[in-house]
């Protein structure tokens, strides 16, 4: 997996609750990245950094927050605004967000909702 | 509308057998196409990546290929093994002017029997 951490494994919610997703990465990466998978439909991207202390939103945002203060950790919290969470969630990191680098994934979040 | 779109949707194969997955894109402009593997429950791996001047990418017994012409690729596996049991997706960037944007396939499922 590239040296990109994601936990937990697994992530159960409750109702109205605000749930966090941890990505650390050791690879000195610039950017990082969070898409959502869901079955039979391509990853779409949520939320995306270029670099520490900035972050700009993807196509599916709405819902979700993150922070980049570290350059090694993107955090996204999954709020109870978004009314669907149920997905498999990936961080991702590439050396800068240029098109001919290599996006490299962490092994997933998969999240639940009770 | 900037679309990539994958066939077959699944497929199942024999061991030692070769196999060829497609994908089609609308995306433009084009900057380069990856095809990734992703195991079941894991974040996917980069296997190829192609820029619009090149036709053919190896990666062992992996070999993509590319017509930016009539915007086409291919992804032929030689050999099937078991351990090629995956998803493979199909990844285009549209350029820089677009924010290097990546638009993911939904991908192949691809099961190899013994």
């Amino acid at each position: 997996d590239g040296g990109i951490t994601q936990s937990p494994k697994y992530l159960f919610r409750k109702e109205g609750q605000n749930v966090t997703l941890s990505c650390e990465q050791n690879l000195n990466h610039d950017a990082m990245y969070w898409y959502r998978q869901d079955p039979g439909q391509g990853l779409r991207l949520i939320y995306y950094s270029q670099i520490v202390n900035d972050f700009q939103k993807g196509d599916i945002a709405e819902g979700y927050s993150v922070s980049r203060e570290k350059k090694e950790s993107f955090p996204l919290t999954v709020t109870s605004a978004q009314k669907n969470p149920t997905a498999f969630y990936l961080c991702a990191s590439s050396r800068t967000s240029g098109s001919l680098e290599t996006q490299y994934f962490g092994p997933g979040t998969r999240l639940l909702v009770l | 509308k900037n679309q990539v779109e994958q066939s077959p949707q699944s497929l199942i194969i024999l061991e030692g057998k070769n196999c060829t997955l497609q994908c089609n894109y609308t995306v433009s402009p084009f900057s380069n196409l990856r095809w990734y593997k992703q195991d079941t429950g894991r974040g996917p791996v980069s296997l190829t990546i192609m820029t619009f001047s090149e036709n053919t990418k190896s990666n062992g017994r992996y070999t993509a290929t590319l017509d930016a012409d009539t915007k086409q690729s291919s992804l032929h596996i030689t050999a099937s093994q078991l351990s090629d049991s995956a998803s493979y997706i199909c990844v285009v960037s549209a350029g820089r002017e677009y924010g290097n944007k990546l638009v993911f396939g939904a991908g192949t499922i691809l099961r190899v029997k013994s």
